[in-house]
């Protein structure tokens, strides 16, 4: 399966200010995806990363506050954009090569917090 | 809508005990797709398993165990002779409609399993 690798893997932010989480792939795949997860919660899909267009966000979440980039097939970014203590989750990139034939695997995650 | 249901919050055992993680999903698709994925407390989601929905065979992989009962819409997971290291929290979840030739998750709200020495 593909190597994931998220950075930062933690992170402490005032409120008010913006954050980019970046997911690098070791080999190219089809999809990417975006996960939060809050504390002591499951996990809830932000949106799926296009390459080369804009991301498909999921209900309850816009492109202002989690602006998304995914410029190749082996990276994508995600920016948590004015922060405040709600936003304290993990995130999380996931992967996925088209067409059902392997399951989404996940990168380690960004421990993010906000004072 | 697709939802997964995981019931149990929270479980203890004590070591070398059996344990079954209970799973329960709705949905209306006929081709769907379950997974089980374990979260250690570093933090990391570790992929277990992924059952089509056209086979309900059950599967075994060590002391992993996988029960898939279309009938009740259920996909049970059974951990024997547990171990401490299998302490986590594990994720049951479903394929919701392919888009794009991928699969969109929902996951259930996991069981936090803790194996006591």
């Amino acid at each position: 399966s593909a190597v994931i690798s998220q950075k930062p893997s933690r992170d402490i932010c005032q409120r008010g200010t913006s954050l980019t989480i970046q997911c690098q792939v070791d080999s190219q795949v089809t999809m990417m995806f975006w996960y939060r997860q809050q504390p002591g919660q499951s996990l809830t899909l932000i949106a799926t990363a296009n390459q080369g267009s804009e991301a498909t966000y999921e209900s309850g979440f816009v492109i202002d506050k989690f602006p998304i980039s995914r410029p190749n097939l082996t990276f994508s970014t995600l920016t948590v954009s004015n922060m405040s203590p709600e936003d304290s989750s993990i995130y999380l990139c996931s992967v996925e090569d088209g067409g059902g034939n392997q399951p989404q695997h996940f990168g380690d995650g960004t421990r993010l917090s906000i004072l | 809508a697709q939802k997964v249901t995981q019931a149990q919050t929270e479980i203890s055992v004590v070591e070398k005990e059996d344990v079954t993680l209970d799973c329960v999903y709705e949905t209306r698709d006929t081709t769907y797709y379950l997974f089980w994925y374990k979260q250690p407390p570093s933090g990391e989601l570790v992929f277990l398993i992924r059952r089509n929905s056209f086979d309900e065979q059950n599967e075994i992989s060590g002391r992993y165990s996988w029960n898939f009962q279309k009938s009740t819409s259920s996909f049970n997971f059974t951990i024997t002779a547990s171990q401490v290291v299998d302490s986590a929290v594990y994720f049951c979840a479903l394929s919701e409609a392919i888009i794009q030739g991928a699969q969109k998750l929902v996951f259930g709200q996991g069981t936090r399993l803790t194996i006591n020495p």
